[in-house]
């Protein structure tokens, strides 16, 4: 009830190309949905993060789509650039629960 | 600047030692973190803590303890009871949830 299941564990994608990368849970009473980029060697930070009552949300490249039906989140990043390869987590939160769960991480690489 | 200093960057122990990790933040958060990060396993809460004086276990706290005796310090310490202890060693903070983490570089330790 508790676990974030993210997909897939690697990723390699073409400069120009779009990055997909899946989340799905369980526990229906999850609210906040954020999405963390780690650089090796660095913590990770917040890129983008979207509540339910919206099904997309936008920042630049990077899009979150969020299918409350199916239990499912997801992140795209258009045009995708070499500076785009990292570490993305997707991570979810309910309210009154101080603390993120966290996908097992998509380790992402473009090529130039 | 406002940020999470953790240190050191690189921790060496023996095995049967206990070894403290340090985490300092000024960003005037009520809420922190401690994560461990193993490849492959994503970002696993050890212990979290939302006001001073007081602190909950998280999904893996076995081996493990903290203090919280100031808003902005927050050490780690990994006890020779920890069976795995090598991981990279992620510290958090935030306001109250729901609100992005902030994270510190991290502190990788190998305990040989």
């Amino acid at each position: 009830q508790q676990q974030v299941k993210q997909s897939p564990q690697s990723l390699i994608v073409q400069k120009g190309g779009i990055s997909i990368i899946n989340c799905a849970y369980e526990n229906t009473a999850f609210d906040y949905f954020p999405w963390y980029q780690q650089f090796p060697g660095k913590g990770p930070a917040l890129l983008i993060a979207i509540r339910p009552d919206v099904s997309e949300k936008k920042e630049g490249r990077f899009t979150i789509s969020f299918n409350k039906s199916a239990k499912q989140f997801s992140l795209h990043i258009m045009d995708s650039q070499p500076g785009d390869s990292a570490t993305y987590f997707c991570a979810a939160s309910r309210e009154g629960a101080q603390k993120l769960v966290f996908g097992q991480g998509t380790r992402l690489t473009i090529n130039p | 600047d406002g940020g999470i200093t953790q240190s050191p960057k690189y921790l060496f122990r023996k095995e049967g030692q206990n070894v403290t990790l340090s985490c300092e933040q000024n960003l005037n958060h009520d809420a922190m973190y401690w994560y461990r990060q193993d490849p492959g396993q994503g970002l696993r809460l050890i212990y979290y803590s939302q006001i001073v004086n007081d602190f909950q276990k998280g999904d893996i706290a076995e081996g493990y303890s903290v203090s919280r005796e100031k808003k902005e310090s927050f050490p780690l310490t990994v006890t020779s009871a920890q069976k795995n202890p090598t991981a990279f060693y992620l510290c958090a903070s935030s306001p109250i949830l729901p609100s992005p983490l902030h994270f510190g570089n991290g502190t990788r330790l190998t305990v040989t």
